[in-house]
């Protein structure tokens, strides 16, 4: 079975570009998940997937952070304008309903 | 708001050493309790969880125990090897939901 996929799996930018990442879940899961993970801390949710629909954004900063989930598969995720404190691995998820995440590899954003 | 601590931030222990990890969370309500191994440029990978109504359950070399009334869970490896080194997460539930908190991750070191 695969696992979930995101690309790129590293990216640099400056301080107010935008950038986005990519998210291919494992089939068939229903729930999808992105997480942000600053160096030296657990993952935090940023927001939630249920098919197409957003289930929690609570955490996502809504003034630079977006996303969407079109057709319930893929996920991208976009930070527009980048700040130096976004520095973080964004981790996607996926899972059967509600059940066991299962994260892909990451992607690596360093802001300068 | 919920919170879980994790400790020790850092532990290396010689091969085939116990090595026990502690999270302390904070919300009553939490009734799932999973444990995730992340090993470098990975993604976090489920490795054991125990729900509220278990003390204690075992795979293989590893296990995870529960003390619901100090609302804190340990897991513990025993006869650990060298590719038991990773950075461990623990989580727990919010509310009875399926939304986790993470700790804050301990760095795992088995030395050969």
């Amino acid at each position: 079975e695969a696992g979930v996929a995101q690309s790129p799996r590293y990216k640099i930018i400056e301080k107010r570009q935008s950038v986005a990442f990519w998210c291919n879940p494992i089939s068939g899961h229903a729930t999808l998940y992105w997480y942000q993970q600053i160096l030296g801390q657990g993952p935090k949710l940023l927001i939630q997937f249920q098919n197409n629909g957003v289930v929690d954004d609570s955490q996502l900063p809504k003034d630079r952070f977006s996303a969407e989930r079109l057709k319930g598969v893929d996920s991208t995720l976009k930070i527009q304008p980048a700040k130096l404190e976004d520095s973080a691995v964004y981790l996607c998820a996926s899972s059967l309903e509600s059940g066991h995440r299962y994260f892909g590899p990451g992607t690596r954003l360093t802001v300068t | 708001g919920e919170n879980v601590e994790q400790h020790p931030s850092t532990l290396s222990v010689q091969e085939g050493d116990s090595a026990v990890i502690k999270c302390t969370y904070s919300d009553s309500a939490s009734n799932y309790f999973p444990w995730y191994k992340q090993e470098l440029g990975k993604g976090p990978q489920l490795i054991i969880d125990i729900r509220s109504n278990v003390g204690e359950k075992k795979d293989q070399r590893i296990a995870v125990t529960l003390n619901k009334t100090a609302k804190h869970f340990s897991l513990h490896i025993t006869e650990t090897q060298p590719e038991d080194s990773a950075v461990y997460f623990c989580a727990a539930s919010i509310r009875g939901t399926y939304k986790y908190i993470f700790g804050t991750g301990t760095r795992l070191k088995v030395l050969a």
